[in-house]
Parts: C-alpha cells; structure tokens; sequence
C-alpha cells in the first residue's frame, strides 16, 4: 500500500538554527500539507500546498516558515531560526487528484528545540 | 475551530461494538463528515467518511442522521488495538482537516 515517508523521524537542534523536515508524498497525489502536534495538545494545520504554490495557510505559518516541492517527488518545510515553542511533531499529508476524499499522513517528525 | 462536538472519553470491551458520538449541527449542506484516528502519537489515520447516506468498509460503519446534524461511528468488534483517539472532522471539498480533541477510545480486555 502506498503511503506517505518523512524523514527524520527525529531532530534536535539548538535555538536559532534552521531545520528542513522533508515528506515524500504518495506519487499521483496533487494536494500537499503539513501539520504540527504539540506535546498533548491538537494536531494543528500549517499549511496546504497545491499546483507548486501555497493555497492556504494558518497564524502559526509566519515568516518562518516556508514550505517547498523542489523536484516533484519531496515536499520540504523548513524552519528559518528555530525557537523552544516550535518543538513538535510535525505531520505530512497528501491527497489525492481530486483534492477529495481522504488524507493521507506519514509518521511524522519529532523536532526538539534546545 | 472544529465545527463538531464529542464527548471526551469513552471504553469498551474487547470483541464488543464501539459506537463513538459525534454532533455537527452547524454542518453545511456541501462539508462531508470524515473520521480519523491517532495511536498513540502516530500520524492520524482515516477511517470513513461520508454525505448523507451511511458508509461501511472494512475498518468501521458510519451512521449519518437523515439531518446530518450527528453521525456514529462504529467498531463492530472492537480489539485493544483500536485503543486510539478518534477525530469526527466535517470537510468541504479540497479543504484543510481541523483536529479537534477528539474522543479517546480505551478498549478494555
């Protein structure tokens, strides 16, 4: 069955640096997002990509953040200066070519700020 | 903010039927009512979703009401591995997913 990997399962870096968490979706999928899960708390969207630009975004995908597809099979998002409250696991999800139906998640990865 | 309500908590035994509430009474005619599930801190998994009629495949049964303002889920024959929280989502088409808390299901042996 097909799914979605993201790599590395887990990161720790220090406060300040930047950090690329990557997503390789599932291959016919058109429709891109990224998601975070705070220790204890909801799965929060972050951003939806689709058609090589950003369709939608939350408050907490400020100017930090950027999220790229740069050889059409990886789908990045990267943190510029990392700060302590960023610490999370951040999920990746695809859809499928009608923008409809079911997501599908990867595993996540655990990033922890110092 | 999640557009449904679910209570917080709830357990069954094991081999018996989980039905898992979820209330939307501010649905709109053209959002869907999606159900997921998150193991521990694993990625959210999908389980069904649907309109207005009800759905089944091989994980569960949704049970929509003919105003669709509540659904049910069903585990027909629940197993420990299905100890889980689920989340009721209500979605328009190509539309982000917003999690609420959801319910945590514990399955008892």
């Amino acid at each position: 069955e097909p799914e979605v990997t993201q790599t590395p399962s887990h990161q720790v870096t220090q406060m300040g640096q930047e950090v690329i968490l990557r997503c390789v979706p599932i291959s016919n999928h058109l429709y891109f997002y990224w998601y975070r899960q705070i220790l204890g708390q909801k799965v929060e969207f972050l951003v939806s990509f689709y058609n090589n630009e950003i369709s939608e975004k939350s408050e907490i995908f400020d100017d930090q953040f950027s999220v790229e597809r740069p050889d059409g099979s990886n789908f990045t998002l990267k943190i510029r200066s990392t700060k302590l409250e960023d610490s999370a696991m951040y999920f990746c999800a695809s859809g499928g070519t009608s923008g409809f139906g079911e997501l599908f998640f990867g595993e996540g990865s655990r990033l922890t700020v110092l | 903010d999640a557009k449904t309500t679910q209570p917080p908590s709830m357990d069954c035994a094991e081999g018996r039927a989980a039905n898992l509430p979820c209330n939307h009474s501010t649905i709109s005619g053209n959002e869907y009512v999606y159900w997921y599930r998150q193991i521990h801190s694993q990625g959210p998994q999908y389980i069904i979703h649907g309109l207005k009629n009800n759905e089944t495949n091989e994980m569960a049964s949704l049970i929509i009401t003919e105003d669709r303002k509540s659904s049910t889920l069903i585990l027909p024959h629940a197993t420990l591995r299905d100890t889980a929280v689920y989340y009721c989502i209500v979605r328009v088409h190509q539309s982000k997913l917003t999690f609420g808390k959801g319910i945590t299901l514990s399955v008892r042996p």
